[in-house]
């Protein structure tokens, strides 16, 4: 069975500097989904970004990047210049391929706060 | 807003009682999948439909039942109450893709449900 570990249950950044979430994740599958999720204190879950583990380009989305290292199974988020806004909870996620089942498994999550 | 929605927005109930939680997926989408986000256990898949069709099941308790119907709208239901059944209950619905639906879920605003 797939798992997603998040090692870093919080984190806190300055305002305006980068910050890395980690995943890592273990599954025997080759082709699957990773992706980050956002939930800010209104619970809302927000897609942030999208990785296709058979894409060796890593995805970017504005100021939030991955680095995906397949052979590790690694996911990180990179948050470059942190806004206020960016405070939330991050969830990475894994998401099979192909099949039926489309369900996503998640980490319990890395809470982070930006501080003016 | 991710065009998922989700209601009621918050429900207290009793234990033992039964309640029904309702989700309309974006339009377009086929596929409807429901979560549980509880403290202790975090986020967790508990069944998805597929153009009204029960496609993968999860952790759902067997006092738990879903349906999706014709307009694709789904609906789930959760009986037998428990104190520990107090959790946020999200739908998310994702864009049909050949033979499934592995493809990125958008996320409804959630139930919160309490159980007293």
């Amino acid at each position: 069975a797939q798992t997603v570990t998040q090692s870093q249950p919080e984190m806190s950044v300055q305002e305006a500097e980068t910050v890395t979430l980690s995943c890592t994740y273990d599954t025997s599958e080759n082709n699957y989904y990773l992706f980050w999720y956002k939930q800010p204190p209104s619970r809302q879950m927000i897609l942030v970004i999208r990785q296709e583990a058979y894409k060796q380009q890593n995805a970017t989305e504005n100021r939030f990047s991955v680095n995906f290292q397949k052979a590790a199974k690694s996911f990180s988020l990179k948050i470059s210049d942190s806004q206020l806004g960016d405070t939330a909870m991050y969830f990475c996620a894994f998401m099979e391929w192909e099949g039926s089942q489309g369900n996503l498994i998640f980490g319990k999550g890395t809470k982070l706060s930006v501080k003016p | 807003d991710s065009g998922v929605t989700q209601t009621p927005k918050h429900l207290i109930t009793a234990t033992g009682q039964r309640v029904t939680l309702r989700c309309s997926p974006r339009s377009g989408d086929l596929s409807v999948y429901w979560y549980q986000q509880s403290l202790d256990q975090g986020l967790q898949f508990l069944i998805q439909y597929y153009n009204g069709e029960e496609r993968a099941k999860g952790n759902i308790l067997e006092r738990f039942s879903a349906q999706q119907f014709p307009d694709l709208h789904s609906e789930l239901n959760l009986s037998s109450l428990e104190l520990g059944d107090s959790a946020l209950y999200f739908c998310a619905s994702s864009v049909p893709t050949s033979g499934g639906a592995t493809d990125t879920q958008y996320f409804g605003p959630g139930t919160r449900l309490t159980v007293l």
